[in-house]
């Protein structure tokens, strides 16, 4: 099957930096790729569509200059989470979706974010 | 909203037991359903997936049912392992013109030697 790759795994950060998350499709083009946070026990909840050469589409209530993702080429995303808080703290997750007429999506392993 | 949600938050059952999960989803308009697997600190891993013009779908120990009449998924998990122990999500596709996935709760299954 298909692999996305997530780097890193786990970060810990001092409030107020910035912390990049790459994802990037290894054997296959991502032409969409998607971002999710994910909260102890909680489900993942989609934060914003990534589309390649475009600008990404975020989720209601998700603040896009918080939160910068760029899809620079078929095969890499990067979401930065600036001016990181404690309460951003949370797992990151990416999916990839290899491409049109193929509905299914695959997976990151994550990165667990940490802000002190 | 629409909204996807399980019933069970955990579910434990004895090692070789068939385990059945189940979820229920509020947007009729759905074509596209999946379920994952996702261990602790690890991304999801998909399982198997079923569209709306199937009821049924059989995998290696799994089995997808869908009933659109009253919007409800569930998972089969045949011969239980501890190697299943987890948390499963079903997701639904959210429309016919998006790639977006909505996602369950999440029912964690234990595994009981």
């Amino acid at each position: 099957g298909a692999v996305v790759s997530q780097h890193p795994s786990w970060v810990i950060c001092k409030s107020g930096t910035s912390v990049k998350i790459e994802c990037r499709s290894l054997d296959f083009q991502a032409t969409t790729m998607f971002w999710y946070r994910q909260f102890p026990k909680q489900s993942l909840m989609l934060m914003a569509t990534s589309n390649e050469g475009s600008k990404a589409t975020y989720e209601q209530g998700v603040e896009k200059d918080k939160f910068l993702i760029n899809h620079a080429s078929l095969t890499l995303s990067t979401l930065t989470v600036t001016s990181a808080h404690p309460e951003d703290s949370s797992f990151y997750i990416c999916s990839a979706k290899a491409d049109r007429g193929n509905e299914k999506l695959f997976f990151g392993s994550g990165t667990q974010l940490s802000v002190l | 909203g629409e909204s996807v949600g399980l019933h069970l938050p955990t579910l434990s059952v004895q090692e070789g037991d068939n385990s059945i999960i189940n979820c229920a989803y509020s947007n009729s308009a759905s074509d596209y359903f999946i379920w994952y697997k996702q261990e602790s600190g690890k991304g999801p891993q998909f399982i198997i997936d079923i569209r709306s013009n199937m009821d049924k779908r059989q995998g290696q120990r799994v089995t997808v049912l869908l009933n659109k009449t009253v919007k409800h998924l569930s998972l089969q998990i045949a011969a239980t392992q501890p190697g299943d122990s987890a948390v499963y999500f079903c997701a639904e596709k959210e429309g016919y013109n998006t790639d977006k996935l909505i996602f369950g709760t999440g029912t964690r299954l234990q595994v009981f030697p």
